[in-house]
């Protein structure tokens, strides 16, 4: 069965710690991606990956930064985390492919708050 | 700029009805649209998908209608059931490329 796991359920930071969010998939899968949910905006892309050490921007990567280092683990970091970076974070990975092919499963998520 | 627009934003729908969320898209290189469904505390999964080419896909009490002149597309939950409450997001994709979702539908169905 597809697994993806994230370090943490819950999270609370103070306003400029280093904070990492980690992401682990048993897939074997390519594609790796990082995003945040807010009520009523959805989930906006953060970062993805398509392969190991590759990373591409999403819509909002400002205050983020990525690595992918193995193809099974992608890490979220907020280098200097700010209040309005609360939220909940979601990753998930893919195949590479089209359509049905690119399904994406996703992790059950890691709410930070940050005061 | 919201690639795909989701509404309504919540939905309360009695037990036995039917639940219709609906999306719009301005892309038409769009060639893909599944439909993702989150349940509370969990990361959203794969529903029921389309593919521009036809204008309805059915799988249970789900369907997808599809209207590619006016660039919109709708999920329909039939007999909806109390355990169908969850937060639905409609998306889009061009060929191998990344997803864009909507901005997300909770629904409640009460007994």
């Amino acid at each position: 069965d597809v697994k993806v796991t994230q370090s943490s359920r819950y999270l609370v930071k103070r306003t400029g710690e280093k904070v990492f969010l980690e992401c682990v998939q048993d897939m074997d899968h390519e594609n790796m991606f990082w995003y945040r949910q807010d009520p009523g905006l959805g989930l906006r892309l953060i970062y993805f990956s398509y392969d190991v050490k590759m990373k591409e921007k999403g819509d909002i990567p400002e205050g983020y930064s990525v690595s992918r280092e193995k193809k099974e683990r992608f890490s979220l970091i907020l280098e200097s985390a700010s209040t309005n970076q609360t939220s909940m974070y979601l990753c998930a990975s893919s195949l590479i492919g089209q359509g049905r092919a690119n399904e994406q499963f996703f992790g059950p998520g890691t709410r930070l708050t940050v005061l | 700029q919201q690639q795909v627009k989701q509404s309504p934003q919540s939905l309360i729908v009695q037990k036995g009805g039917i639940s219709i969320i609906n999306c719009a898209y301005e892309n038409t290189a769009f060639d893909y649209f599944p439909w993702y469904q989150q349940f509370p505390g969990k990361g959203p999964a794969l529903l029921i998908a389309i593919r521009p080419d036809v204008s309805e896909k059915k799988e249970g009490r789900f369907t997808i209608s599809f209207n590619k002149s006016a660039k919109q597309f709708s999920l329909h939950i039939m007999d909806s059931q109390p355990g169908d409450s969850a937060t639905y997001f409609c998306a889009a994709q061009t060929g191998a490329n990344n997803l864009f979702f909507g901005t997300g539908t909770r629904l409640t169905v009460i007994p």
